[in-house]
């Protein structure tokens, strides 16, 4: 059983609509990482999380300890932002454990 | 933009080659670690190094090696290579464990 769950799989929106990916974990962690992958393979680091909430442009990351649990919010989402978002936790000695990861279609 | 580099990015082989795949970072990390990911699945640790002359291996047991003989290069060699080991194979590095991880674009091997 992988010890970083993410939900959904797959996820298609209309361009503008608002989107949520959720990552549960059952680990003592140091950070949670969000990233993307583009269908080239590239890896991208989006947002590092220790505590609370970040934002950058259109991303939103929230974390919650005591829960186990975080999610990364796109508003207005836009046909670029079609990818895989893939969580990852950090043991805090850099050592990440992925989820599988959510595929993200965005249709205009 | 990251200043991590693997090459090659594509590598088509024949079973019982060897080969190494190289990873070189300009911004002098001594964090450094080799992720493999199959087509359409979840990203695993098979190495890492803390620094020169330190490497360990990940949760995802691997036949490759991996050396670190200067920080800004830590290659990862299979000395037979089969067609299981067909994967991409990423490279990533990080200022520490508060930092983000910068990773490589990735080579994608084949084994045929």
């Amino acid at each position: 059983k992988n010890e970083v769950e993410q939900s959904p799989q797959n996820l298609t929106a209309q361009e503008g609509e608002f989107i949520t990916i959720n990552c549960s974990y059952s680990v003592g962690i140091s950070a949670l990482h969000w990233l993307q992958q583009h269908p080239g393979g590239g890896i991208v680091s989006l947002f590092m999380l220790s505590s609370g909430k970040k934002k950058h442009g259109r991303l939103i990351a929230t974390i919650n300890i005591q829960e186990k649990h975080s999610s990364l919010h796109i508003t207005a989402s836009h046909p670029r932002d079609s990818a895989v978002y893939i969580c990852a936790v950090d043991d805090s000695w850099g050592k990440l454990q992925f989820g599988a990861g959510t595929q993200v279609v965005v249709t205009p | 933009e990251a200043d991590i580099y693997q090459t090659p990015r594509y590598l088509v082989i024949g079973t019982g080659k060897k080969i190494t795949l190289e990873c070189s970072q300009t911004m002098g990390h001594d964090k450094m670690y080799w992720y493999q990911q199959d087509p359409g699945m979840e990203l695993h640790l098979i190495h890492y190094s803390y620094g020169v002359n330190s490497t360990e291996k990940g949760d995802l047991s691997s036949e490759s090696t991996v050396s670190r003989i200067r920080t800004e290069h830590f290659p990862l060699t299979l000395e037979s290579a089969r067609p299981s080991h067909t994967s991409q194979y990423l490279c990533a590095s990080t200022e520490g464990p508060y930092n983000e991880q910068f990773f490589g674009p990735g080579t994608r091997l084949t084994v045929l």
